[in-house]
């Protein structure tokens, strides 16, 4: 079976810091592997997502994510944070060849202080 | 705006009742899931319907149900409800079911 591990419920930084929010998985078949956030009072948005090809892949917002196979890991990165992303962050894996169903983690609370 | 409308965005009720939430997929798209959020469990997979058949199930209790109809939206029966079934339900939908799923702003369950 599937899971999704987020260690860090939460992860208070300041503004123009770095920040890395970390996911690990556990599966048996090859997965897709998607970071949602969600905003306060707002449904869930697709931030990016690992199919296939690179590695590495990026968002329009500056962030980035590197799937790691070896390590089961897709961590989360920005080089520069805003006040503005402070949200709820979730990292989900699919099953490749299942429904596709989301299994998610328990989501990491990114707080930016000023 | 992800383009999967929800209604109603608030359902406040009493123990023990009925109620239904809709959604309308994104406009083409024939795959459909139900999510649950609570503060206890996390974000759940309940149950996915494709082009109006059921095609898996998650931890969807038996006093729950769903459906997908021939216009492609769907609804999540919430019968004998309790306490704990207070929660957000998510809808979302893909064009194919390996594709990117787009979520709903979500209903929020409020059992009383």
């Amino acid at each position: 079976a599937q899971s999704v591990t987020q260690l860090d419920s939460q992860v208070p930084v300041f503004e123009e810091a770095p920040v890395e929010l970390r996911c690990n998985y556990s599966s048996s078949v090859s997965v897709y592997l998607f970071w949602y956030v969600q905003y306060p009072n707002q449904g869930l948005q697709l931030l990016l997502k690992y199919l296939s090809g690179s590695t590495l892949v990026e968002s329009i917002n500056g962030f980035e994510a590197e799937f790691n196979k070896s390590q089961t890991s897709f961590h989360l990165r920005k080089p520069s944070v805003h006040i503005s992303d402070t949200a709820e962050y979730f990292c989900a894996v699919s099953e490749v060849g299942s429904s596709y169903k989301l299994i998610f983690g328990s989501g990491t609370r990114l707080l930016v202080r000023p | 705006d992800s383009g999967v409308t929800q209604t109603p965005k608030h359902l406040i009720t009493a123990t023990g009742q009925r109620v239904t939430l809709r959604c309308s997929p994104r406009s083409g798209d024939l795959s459909v899931y139900w999510y649950q959020q609570s503060l206890d469990q996390g974000l759940q997979f309940l149950i996915q319907y494709y082009n109006g058949e059921e095609r898996a199930k998650g931890n969807i209790l038996e006093r729950f149900s769903a459906q997908q109809f021939p216009d492609l939206h769907s609804e999540l029966n919430l019968s004998s409800l309790e306490l704990g079934d207070s929660a957000l339900y998510f809808c979302a939908s893909s064009a194919l079911t390996e594709d990117i799923q787009y979520f709903g702003a979500g209903t929020r369950l409020s059992v009383l």
